[in-house]
């Protein structure tokens, strides 16, 4: 069993809709990030979070510490939302990732 | 922008052929790392480094060294090349050490036939 659990794997949304990709961890840690890949493209950083929630934009990442599980919304979606998203965990000072989540946004 | 570079950026080479991987920062940040991305496997960390001349291991290093010998540089070596090695490699920096958010570069595709 990977100690970082996403789901779901691949997501088809459209346009406008609200959507979330969960996260949950078996593992103890001392942070959660969420980064985002676009197709063909570098790995760029949304969220560091070790408690609550964060929101940038249309995008809030909420995360349970006693739940071991985070979430990942994103509000009025986009298009250009299109991309993998990807949970990972800080756990003794390495980062441990989850497998990702395939977002298609179509308009 | 974390300034980070990777080169090369697109390789091919043969089985049995050392390569060699650079990554370059020029923040002078301590913490570096080296992932490798596959699909079904997600990101791996292969090797990371907390400083000039300090590397550790991660979770799949065999087959692979480091070498840190200036603070804006950590190359990633292949000491022979083999097919399970084919891969999008990406580098990371972590200004804040350890418990802080990782930059990406641009990430090095390679292929070994």
């Amino acid at each position: 069993k990977n100690e970082v659990e996403q789901s779901p794997q691949n997501l088809t949304a459209q346009e406008g809709e609200f959507i979330t990709i969960n996260c949950s961890y078996s593992v103890g840690i001392s942070a959660l990030h969420w980064l985002q890949q676009h197709p063909g493209g570098g790995i760029v950083s949304l969220f560091m979070l070790s408690s609550g929630k964060k929101k940038h934009g249309r995008l809030i990442a909420t995360i349970n510490i006693q739940e071991k599980h985070s979430s990942l919304h994103i509000t009025a979606s986009h298009p250009r939302d299109s991309a993998v998203y990807i949970c990972a965990v800080t756990n003794t000072g390495k980062l441990i990732f989850g497998q990702g989540t395939t977002l298609q946004v179509k308009p | 922008d974390a300034g980070i570079t990777q080169s090369p950026r697109h390789k091919v080479t043969e089985t049995g052929t050392p390569v060699t991987l650079r990554c370059h920062q020029t923040e002078n940040h301590r913490y570096m790392y080296w992932y490798r991305q596959d699909p079904g496997h997600g990101l791996r960390l292969i090797h990371y480094s907390y400083g000039v001349k300090d590397t550790d291991k991660g979770e799949v290093s065999d087959g692979y060294s480091v070498s840190r010998s200036k603070t804006e540089d950590f190359l990633l070596t292949l000491e022979s090349a083999t097919s399970s090695q084919t891969s999008v490699y990406f580098c990371a920096i972590s200004p804040g050490g350890v418990r802080d958010t990782q930059y990406f570069g641009p990430g090095t595709r390679l292929t070994v036939l």
